[in-house]
This record gives structure tokens, C-alpha cells and sequence, in this order.
């Protein structure tokens, strides 16, 4: 079975500094790892994805993230965040066997302040 | 490019009734999977299809079914609805099953059930 685990409901931050938010999976299987984000009133938008190789990716928007298979982890990171960043985040996990069956963490509210 | 398209954005049903939801996957898309977004357990997998064939199915009663047509367009149905089934319905459609977690999501279906 797998499972993803998104550390912060929610995160603040002001505008143009760096963010963080954390996302870690378990799994018994080699994995693929996404992030999404959904703005209000609409459906989800890939990011990123870590389907092999460089364990650093990067996406849209300015966001990158670091796969990490020791820890576990695949935290995405901004180094200077917008208001327009503000959303909800989910990271999810798959695997080739699985297909589009994704499982998806709770999410994070990134609040953006100005 | 269209997006994925959802039809109804919005409906509201009783207890008993059942409800059918539609999506148009991406043009040349064949691939449409079906999610269950609610605050309570956040994002959850339902049913995928390709050509018109159930792929992998989630963890939900035999009451939530689905299908596919030929043209890819793909219908989910919820029979004998329940308060609990009152939730955001997302379609997501991607090229091939090869391309695992690399979904394109529609606006979703809010179903309501009273």
C-alpha cells in the first residue's frame, strides 16, 4: 500500500520569500511523485513530476523539488513566492503498476501575504 | 487545445435519487480517471478507463460506476445517494496509461445531496 503525508495544513509566508512545504510517502514499491496545485473553484494542475533519474525537478511556475528515497521525501520548494501562489498544494504518489491510480496527500494551503 | 470538460459544474439531489456525470477528456486523450475530493477525506481515487475498459477501480461501494465510449468521453454514475456522497467530482484524462500521474484535471462536478 502507499501512503503520502503532507507535514503543514497550512503555510503563511510573505510575499517574495522562499517557501517550503513538506511531503513525505511510504511505499513498497518504486514510486512516481507528483505535485498539484488547485486554486479555488478549479481542478488540479500538475507542477511537477519525479518519474526517474536527476532526483531534483523542476516545474512551473518557479517551483522545484527534491526527491529524496533515504528519507523518503519529496518537498517542493519556491525560492520567492507570489500572491498569485496562493492555493492548495497536493503531492501524490503512484506506481508504473499502478498507473493512474494516484494516492494523494491532505494537502497545504500556501497563504501568501503582502 | 479544449480541456477536460465536466458537465453538470453543479447539481443538487435527495437522499435515494442517483446522479450521472459526464467528461470529455482532452482531445486524443484516451485515458479518463475519475476522483472523489471531500473535506473530510480529501482526494481519493475512483475508477480508470482506456479504451473503453476499467483499469483500476478505488475503494468505493458498488454503487459508484462508470464507463467509457468509444469517442473516450466517459460517464460516472452514483446510485441510491447518500448525505456522504455530497463531494467534488474530478475527471482527469491523460494521453496513455504509460504517462502514470501526468493527469489533466477538469473543474469538477460539485454534487450536493440533501
Amino acid at each position: 500500500a502507499q501512503s503520502v503525508t503532507q507535514l503543514d495544513s497550512q503555510v503563511p509566508v510573505f510575499e517574495e520569500a522562499p517557501v517550503e512545504l513538506r511531503c513525505n510517502y511510504s511505499s513498497s514499491v518504486s514510486v512516481y511523485l507528483f505535485w498539484y496545485v488547485q486554486y479555488p473553484n478549479q481542478g488540479l494542475q500538475l507542477l511537477l513530476k519525479y518519474l526517474s533519474g536527476s532526483t531534483l525537478v523542476k516545474g512551473i511556475n518557479g517551483f522545484e523539488a527534491e526527491f529524496n528515497k533515504s528519507q523518503t521525501s519529496f518537498h517542493l520548494r519556491k525560492p520567492s513566492v507570489h500572491i498569485s501562489d496562493t492555493a492548495e498544494y497536493f503531492c501524490a504518489v503512484t506506481a508504473p503498476e499502478y498507473g493512474n491510480k494516484l494516492v494523494f496527500g491532505a494537502g497545504t494551503i500556501l497563504r501568501v501575504k503582502s | 487545445k479544449a480541456g477536460v470538460t465536466q458537465t453538470p459544474r453543479y447539481l443538487i439531489k435527495t437522499r435515494g435519487q442517483q446522479v450521472t456525470l459526464s467528461c470529455s477528456p482532452i482531445s486524443g486523450h484516451r485515458s479518463v480517471s475519475w476522483y472523489q475530493q471531500t473535506p473530510g477525506q480529501g482526494l481519493q481515487f475512483l475508477f480508470e478507463y482506456f479504451s473503453e475498459t476499467q483499469r483500476n477501480k478505488g475503494n468505493f461501494p458498488g454503487r459508484f460506476s462508470g464507463r467509457q465510449f468509444s469517442n473516450s468521453r466517459s460517464e460516472m454514475n452514483v446510485s441510491t445517494l447518500e448525505l456522504g456522497d455530497s463531494a467534488l467530482y474530478l475527471c482527469a484524462s491523460s494521453s496513455t496509461p504509460d504517462r502514470a500521474g501526468e493527469l489533466f484535471f477538469g473543474e469538477g462536478s460539485r454534487l450536493t445531496v440533501l
